[in-house]
Parts: structure tokens; C-alpha cells; sequence
């Protein structure tokens, strides 16, 4: 089945700096969604982006999907912006969503 | 609009045991989904519902675990008997078709002890 790889597992920052998380992948994919899971674990709805870049407020994320990653920008980071955030995946062959085992993200004041 | 609705919250039962957990989807969704998120894991699909019938129940282990949809809105997954590894959160989610975005409830974290 198709595999989802999320780097780096862990990242640690100081409040107000940037980040990038990556998502590969390894085949074509019809959906792609991009979440934040809290500290209760609810998982939030960051972004719906099978291909193309979109923006929401401090968050953007572009896939290319011809290459088959996702990049997920955090600029400013805030505490509020800890947890563990997933990359998961709707490939042509399933109609299952497969996830990635996160970046699990600690901002520091 | 109203979210997935999840209950219970937590759920705490020895092994042998047996629990059961309820869904309510977004209204007007017609495909509705159960995740297991084992601690420190994304969370696995167990079985996929589009309206009352079964898409997908290849990952769930059918000799403990059961779930129904009734009249296409509601859903319960239980577990019967419960082992020690079922300990998880349980995840409903829910979307307006097969390939559009999900969305998830806030989860049943079950202890079994």
C-alpha cells in the first residue's frame, strides 16, 4: 500500500520562530489533509490540498503532487501551535486515508 | 454547524469486558468512518460506512470488534471481549462523500486494565 513519511518526528522551537514540516509520499494521491492534533487530542482540519499552495492566517502548505510531497509552513510560531501535527493521504487505488506517524512540535515561551 | 459528536469522553473496563461507542456525524454526511489512534501512532481506519452500508472493514478484528449504522446518521462500534491491546482512542470522522475532506470527532479514550 502507499506509505506516508513525516520529518522531523520531533522539532522544538522558540516562540515566534519559522518551521517547515514534509510529507512524502510514495504514489499518486486524490486527497491529501494536513492536521493539528492538540494536547485532548482533537484533530483540527488545517488544510484540504490535493496539489497547489493555500494560506490560512500564519499556516500555508503547498503539494506538489507530481513529486509527491507536501510542505506545511508555520511562521511565528505560538505555544498554542504544540501538539502533533499529521499528513495523511487518499491515494487513487484506496478510498481509506492513510496517515503519517506525525512531527509532534513543542513551542517554547 | 455542529461537529462530529463523540461519547463516551473516556471509558475505563477490565479486560474480558465489553464497551460500546457512539457517533453522530455532521449533519447531511453520508460516509462515516471509525479510527483506532494507538498512543504515539496516526490513527489506523478500522471500518467505513457509506450511508448504512459497509465500504471498507478489512482492518477490523471481526471476532471482538462490531459496528452498525442504522438509518444512515448514527453509528456505535463495541468491543466484546475487550484485551489489553485495545487500549486507544477511538476516532469517528465523517465526510460528504468517499473522497471529500474528513472531519473528526473529539475521540473515546479507552483504558483496559
Amino acid at each position: 500500500g502507499i506509505q506516508v513519511e513525516q520529518s522531523p518526528p520531533d522539532l522544538i522551537l522558540q516562540e515566534g520562530a519559522n518551521s517547515t514540516l514534509r510529507c512524502n509520499f510514495s504514489d499518486s494521491v486524490n486527497n491529501l489533509q494536513w492536521f493539528h492534533q492538540n494536547p485532548w487530542g482533537q484533530l483540527i482540519n488545517l488544510f484540504y490540498i490535493p496539489s497547489g499552495t493555500k494560506q490560512n492566517g500564519r499556516l500555508s502548505a503547498t503539494t506538489v503532487a507530481t513529486e509527491r510531497y507536501s510542505l506545511l509552513y508555520i511562521s511565528s510560531s505560538q505555544t498554542t501551535d504544540s501538539g502533533v501535527y499529521f499528513c495523511a493521504v487518499l491515494s487513487g487505488g484506496y478510498n481509506k486515508l492513510i496517515f503519517g506517524a506525525g512531527t509532534r512540535l513543542a513551542v517554547h515561551p | 454547524e455542529a461537529g462530529v459528536a463523540q461519547s463516551p469522553r473516556y471509558k475505563i473496563i477490565e479486560k474480558r469486558q465489553s464497551v460500546a461507542f457512539w457517533c453522530n456525524p455532521i449533519s447531511g454526511h453520508a460516509t462515516l468512518y471509525w479510527y483506532q489512534q494507538i498512543l504515539g501512532q496516526g490513527p489506523k481506519l478500522l471500518i467505513q460506512f457509506q450511508n448504512n452500508g459497509v465500504v471498507d472493514d478489512s482492518q477490523l478484528p471481526k471476532d471482538r470488534f462490531s459496528a452498525e449504522r442504522l438509518k444512515g446518521v448514527d453509528s456505535t462500534l463495541k468491543i466484546q471481549p475487550a484485551k489489553l491491546e485495545d487500549s486507544a482512542v477511538y476516532l469517528c470522522a465523517s465526510s460528504a462523500g468517499t473522497r471529500y475532506e474528513q472531519y473528526f470527532g473529539p475521540g473515546t479514550r479507552l483504558t483496559v486494565t
